[in-house]
């Protein structure tokens, strides 16, 4: 149980163009979903929360309308990066919490992006 | 900075010794988790530790938390070369579900 996927696992695209990444729970409800930068050989970085029919919280430095987020469904977020560049290319990973505590959060498996 | 520090930043060792890596933080905490990371790969949770817990031990690995001191350690015992990774520590200061990572540490184990 408590499977978290990713769609697509590895994309790459024009600058100037947008990407969606799709993070889904497979077998539970997540009341809250988290979206994780990553660069090369560093840590993840939380980027934004997203809660179920709310707008997302970012974090300090992260620009909403670039990193856009919505969390239409309790199995399903998405994030869209716009009008990407070469700088955004990254390892994404989302998280889902199912909201039972204990700080339990599942991990879906990443999405490599590369903006050439 | 969001993120705690770690060291070593890397490790490498020869299978079958012990691995111990550290990890600091900043601010008081509920509890504090350890991941794994396989190269290019999502996360897989190994422990979790209460702010109230000194000591855990899953398996192979054994975690302690020293809230005087805000760090904690993992222990991996009889490593394997499957156990080649890098592994974070993570907190709850940031608020409920809001996990901090540390830097990590990329641990080779060498067959």
């Amino acid at each position: 149980g408590a499977v978290v996927s990713q769609h697509p696992s590895r994309v790459i695209c024009k600058s100037g163009t947008s990407v969606k990444i799709e993070c889904r729970s497979l077998d539970f409800q997540a009341t809250t979903m988290f979206w994780y930068r990553q660069f090369p050989k560093q840590s993840l970085m939380l980027m934004a929360t997203s809660n179920e029919g709310s707008k997302a919280t970012y974090e300090q430095g992260v620009e909403k309308d670039k990193f856009l987020i919505n969390h239409a469904s309790l199995t399903l977020s998405t994030l869209t990066v716009t009008s990407a560049h070469p700088e955004d290319s990254s390892f994404y990973i989302c998280s889902a919490a199912p909201g039972t505590g204990a700080n339990e959060q599942f991990f879906g498996p990443g999405t490599r992006l590369t903006v050439l | 900075s969001q993120q705690g520090e770690e060291d070593p930043q890397a490790l490498s060792i020869q299978e079958g010794e012990n691995a111990t890596m550290n990890c600091s933080y900043k601010t008081s905490i509920n509890n504090l988790q350890w991941y794994r990371q396989n190269s290019g790969r999502g996360l897989v949770h190994l422990i979790l530790i209460r702010s109230n817990e000194r000591e855990k031990h899953s398996g192979r690995l054994r975690v302690t938390l020293d809230t005087s001191k805000k760090s904690s350690s993992l222990l991996i015992t009889a490593s394997r070369a499957a156990d080649t990774a890098s592994y974070f520590c993570a907190t709850d200061s940031g608020g409920y579900n809001k996990l901090i990572f540390g830097a990590g540490t990329r641990l080779a184990v060498h067959p």
